[in-house]
């Protein structure tokens, strides 16, 4: 059975801050990781994948990924309200998801 | 360039009823995969198509299944509907490298499935 592990939250940060968001997966096998942000109501946005261990930064995102710890992470610089949302973490080619980390950024 | 459409947005059926959703992948993608995400949990994927056949396959029972058609659109049917059965489908398109392509898959806005 292969399972993805989130905190749900909510994890609260203050707007400008840097949000950290993590995730463990039980297949150690995977090969592919996204991160998908899910406004309530919506349906999920691909904002970040990453293939390989090390890090893969996009503008005010960056995901981590350490293969030999089954780990993955977000981190979100300078968090802005509009960045308030679920954000799921998926794995493998047909996505096996997180249930999601709420996020909260306050002004 | 259009992104992947579903319809209807959204349904209400009773138990026992069968319900047919429908997705058009993203311009250029060739493959579709369907989730299932229950009120507060992730999506839980029920199967993929591409060149019409179903090439993989979640853990869900045989009264979901589906048909992808030559212009590569969609449907997912669910027969003899379960209370348990309410939830927001998602259909996902990308486009298809092999059965271990790494390409990310991209949503549709979901139809919302309710059952009385």
């Amino acid at each position: 059975q292969k399972e993805v592990e989130q905190n749900s939250g909510p994890l609260s940060v203050p707007e400008g801050a840097i949000a950290s968001l993590n995730c463990t997966y039980s297949d150690r096998g995977s090969q592919s990781f996204f991160w998908y942000r899910q406004y309530s109501g919506k349906s999920p946005e691909l904002i970040m994948s990453i293939y390989s261990n090390g890090d893969q930064e996009d503008g005010r995102f960056t995901a981590q990924l350490n293969k030999a710890s089954q780990y993955v992470s977000l981190l979100i610089r300078d968090s802005q309200p509009s960045d308030s949302a679920t954000y799921l973490c998926a794995v493998t080619v047909t996505l096996v998801f997180g249930a999601g980390t709420i996020l909260r950024v306050k002004s | 360039d259009a992104g992947v459409t579903q319809s209807p947005t959204h349904l209400i059926k009773t138990r026992g009823q069968q319900v047919t959703l429908r997705c058009s992948p993203k311009s250029g993608h060739d493959t579709v995969s369907w989730y299932q995400q229950a009120l507060g949990q992730g999506p839980q994927f029920i199967f993929q198509y591409y060149e019409e056949e179903e090439r993989q396959r979640g853990n869900f029972p045989d009264r979901f299944s589906g048909h992808q058609f030559p212009n590569y659109s969609s449907e997912l049917n669910v027969n003899a509907l379960l209370l348990g059965d309410s939830a927001l489908y998602l259909c996902a398109s990308s486009f298809w490298q092999g059965p271990d392509s790494n390409q990310p898959q991209h949503f549709g806005d979901g139809t919302r499935l309710s059952i009385l």
